[in-house]
């Protein structure tokens, strides 16, 4: 049982790039979520999932996409990488609002 | 901009002693609070959820909710070394049940 899994676990990107953060659950959870932390912060929360085809903005949506065409994916896609976006990223999902992680995604932007 | 407040800490606390850990949060129509534990370098765990006013045990583990007050606590009794991590309050929106806040952590510490 994989649970919730992250790819990849790092990432360098240089400004101006695009890249795609997967995440994917076999737990048939309805919810899934983005968040992103930064250094000795809390979690703030990008987008999130309550069912495939439905997707809601979180605390801070700006320079990031989402897709939930499935139930077991919730990509989250940075279209212009800057470097207020290097972050580690989680992914988490649940059966309602109780959430479980995934390991992470460290990115940093050069 | 709705908040979820807790003390940065850190927290220092004896082994064996009761570590006791707040939360405030400012969304009066909040109804989901959860705890989680992120050691360093590591994804958060949950620990606890509650969703009535009153005390909630389990194992080592208490989460106290007063919603007329708007604060969650967690307490954490006989406290082992292992107990040292992050803890992390999460709270919903009144808006949406579905939409999770965190706030900051609090850092605590067990001293052998």
């Amino acid at each position: 049982n994989a649970g919730v899994t992250q790819t990849p676990k790092f990432r360098i990107l240089k400004i101006g790039q695009s890249m795609t953060l997967q995440c994917a659950q076999d737990m048939n959870h309805n919810y899934m979520y983005w968040y992103r932390q930064d250094p000795g912060m809390g979690l703030k929360l990008i987008y999130y999932s309550v069912g495939a085809g439905i997707t809601d903005k979180g605390e801070v949506p700006n320079g990031y996409n989402v897709s939930r065409s499935t139930t077991e994916d919730f990509p989250l896609r940075l279209e212009l990488a800057a470097p207020s976006q290097t972050s580690v990223y989680f992914c988490a999902s649940g059966p309602s609002n109780i959430q479980y992680f995934g390991a992470g995604t460290r990115l940093s932007v050069l | 901009q709705k908040e979820v407040e807790q003390n940065s800490g850190p927290l220092s606390v004896p082994e064996g002693a009761i570590a006791s850990l707040n939360c405030t949060y400012s969304d009066r129509g909040s109804q989901s609070f959860f705890w989680y534990r992120q050691y360093s370098g590591k994804s958060p765990e949950l620990i606890m959820f509650i969703y009535s006013n009153g005390d909630k045990e389990d194992g080592r583990f208490t989460a106290q909710l007063n919603k007329a007050s708007q604060y969650v606590s967690l307490l954490i009794r006989d406290s082992q070394p292992s107990d040292s991590a992050t803890y992390l309050c999460a709270v919903n929106e009144d808006s949406s049940a579905s939409k999770i806040i965190f706030g900051s952590g609090t850092r605590l510490s067990i001293r052998p």
